[in-house]
C-alpha cells in the first residue's frame, strides 16, 4: 500500500509484560515519528528519526520506552514491563522532509490489564 | 515551548452550512508551519491543509481555508457547505521549521458533529 502501516492494530497486555509496535513508513519518506494519544486527548510526541538518526527522544515518559529505526525504514516502538498507565494509541507518522506533512498510520490500540 | 489551543471541545452544525474551528497558537520561533488534521471515528489522522507563517495569503484546499491572521496567533478551520461526513475530531497542530525539530504539538481538538 502506500500509505504508513502499523502492526498490530490492537494489543492487549498483561501488566510487566514487553510489547513492540511497529511501523512501516511510506517508501522513501526520511522523517518517521512516533506519537502517543490518551483518549479524548491530542497526541503527545514520543520520539524522531531522520533516516536511522534519532534526532529527538525528549518525549518518552520512561526508560521503558525505547524507539529504533536501524535500516532508516522501519521503526519498532519497545515498551518495557508496561504499565496501565500505557494504556494509549501509538500513532506513527512519516514526511518527505521537514518542508512537507506528516502522514499517520491507523495507529495501535494498546490496552494493559 | 510551543503551544496549541482549541477552545471548542465541541460544535454541532447544520448540514451544508459554514463552520469555523478555533485555533490559537503560541511560540517564540520566527519560522513555523500550521496545520490542521482530521480524526473520524476510525481513529486514522488526515491532513487537511497547511500554513506557513510567511506565507502571505489563507491557505485553501477544496471545502477547507485557514484563516490565518499573525498578529493574533490564530489559524481557524473554515469548512465551507459542511457535509455528514464531516463529522470528526480536529486538531490543529504546529511545528518549527528547523532542522531536527519537526515535531508536531497538537491542541486538544474540537469534535463537530453534522447534523442532518
Amino acid at each position: 500500500g502506500a500509505g504508513v502501516s502499523q502492526s498490530p492494530r490492537y494489543k492487549v497486555a498483561k501488566r510487566g509484560q514487553d510489547v513492540a509496535l511497529r511501523c512501516d513508513p511510506i517508501s522513501g519518506h526520511v522523517s518517521l515519528f512516533w506519537y502517543q494519544q490518551a483518549l479524548g486527548q491530542g497526541p503527545e510526541f514520543l520520539t524522531y528519526f531522520q533516516n536511522e538518526a534519532q534526532l529527538d527522544k525528549s518525549g518518552l515518559p520512561s526508560d521503558r520506552f525505547f524507539a529504533e529505526r536501524p535500516e532508516g525504514s522501519v521503526s519498532t516502538l519497545k515498551i518495557q514491563r508496561t504499565q496501565q498507565e500505557d494504556s494509549a494509541v501509538y500513532l506513527c507518522a512519516s514526511s518527505k522532509d521537514m518542508y512537507n506533512e506528516q502522514f499517520f498510520g491507523p495507529g495501535t490500540r494498546l490496552t494493559v490489564l | 515551548a510551543q503551544k496549541i489551543t482549541q477552545t471548542q471541545p465541541g460544535m454541532f452544525v447544520q448540514e451544508k452550512e459554514a463552520v469555523t474551528l478555533d485555533c490559537t497558537y503560541d511560540t517564540s520561533d520566527q519560522s513555523y508551519g500550521l496545520f490542521w488534521y482530521k480524526q473520524p471515528s476510525s481513529g486514522e489522522m488526515i491532513f487537511l491543509i497547511y500554513q506557513g507563517s510567511y506565507d502571505e495569503q489563507n491557505a485553501t484546499e477544496g471545502r477547507y481555508s485557514l484563516n490565518f491572521q499573525k498578529a493574533r496567533k490564530s489559524a481557524n478551520l473554515v469548512i465551507s457547505a459542511s457535509q455528514l461526513g464531516d463529522s470528526a475530531l480536529y486538531f490543529c497542530a504546529m511545528r518549527t521549521i528547523l532542522f531536527g525539530n519537526e515535531k508536531l504539538t497538537f491542541g486538544t481538538g474540537t469534535r463537530l458533529t453534522i447534523i442532518p
